[in-house]
């Protein structure tokens, strides 16, 4: 069975910092997709960034870089030079090949930036 | 114009009422999802439909009815309304070929059943 997990319910980091959101993932398939997903209060589901399975190189969109290690299975969201407007939930989700073509959840983190 | 517009985005209706929840993506995709949020902000697969035709069934209540009438629409109708039905429905759309192809959602369908 698949399976994401995300052990931080709520995290604060300060404006202009960097932070990580763990996520780790558990699946015995071999090609699947790693996403994140960034939710504000308004409620909205917007894609933030994408690692495939077999990518050598982490998956980077602007502020926002994946740190993906396979063998550990762990895929973490890394936000640098946090602002305001990243307060939000966050959700780690994975898409397998052969699961046609759901993304599977984890619980998601709310992230909270001090000014 | 939205990618992925779903209608209403509000929707406060009593117990047993009977009502829908719209859909339409202009992407061009195959597949589109619904998926349902509760209370503690779970996300979980309802359905998915591939070209019309229904491909995930996630042990839902059969007084949920997904229908598509082509692959840019899917509409989620629901009988008998419960208390526990309150919650955000999420409508989502991809390409199914590849588990690299990302999934747009809507904006989110918010249900208060009283």
């Amino acid at each position: 069975a698949q399976k994401i997990t995300q052990t931080q319910p709520g995290m604060f980091v300060q404006e202009k910092e960097a932070v990580t959101l763990d996520c780790t993932y558990d699946t015995s398939d071999q090609s699947y997709g790693l996403f994140w997903y960034k939710q504000p209060s308004s409620g909205e589901m917007i894609f933030l960034i994408y690692q495939g399975s077999y990518d050598e190189q982490n998956a980077t969109e602007g502020r926002y870089s994946l740190n993906f290690q396979k063998a550990r299975k762990s895929a973490n969201l890394v936000i640098s030079a946090s602002q305001l407007g990243d307060s939000a939930m966050y959700f780690c989700a994975m898409r397998a090949y052969n699961q046609g073509g759901k993304l599977i959840f984890g619980q998601g983190t709310e992230l909270s930036v001090k000014p | 114009d939205t990618a992925v517009s779903q209608t209403p985005k509000y929707l406060v209706t009593q117990m047993g009422n009977d009502k829908s929840i719209k859909c339409e993506q202009n992407l061009g995709h195959d597949t589109m999802y619904w998926y349902k949020q509760d209370s503690k902000k779970f996300l979980k697969i309802m359905f998915s439909y591939n070209n019309k035709e229904l491909i995930i069934n996630e042990t839902v209540p059969n007084r949920f009815s997904p229908k598509s009438p082509d692959k840019a629409h899917l509409n989620l109708h629901i009988n008998s309304l419960e208390l526990g039905d309150s919650a955000v429905y999420f409508c989502a759309s991809s390409l199914i070929s590849s588990s690299g192809n990302t999934i747009y959602f809507g904006e989110g369908s918010w249900l208060t059943v009283v």
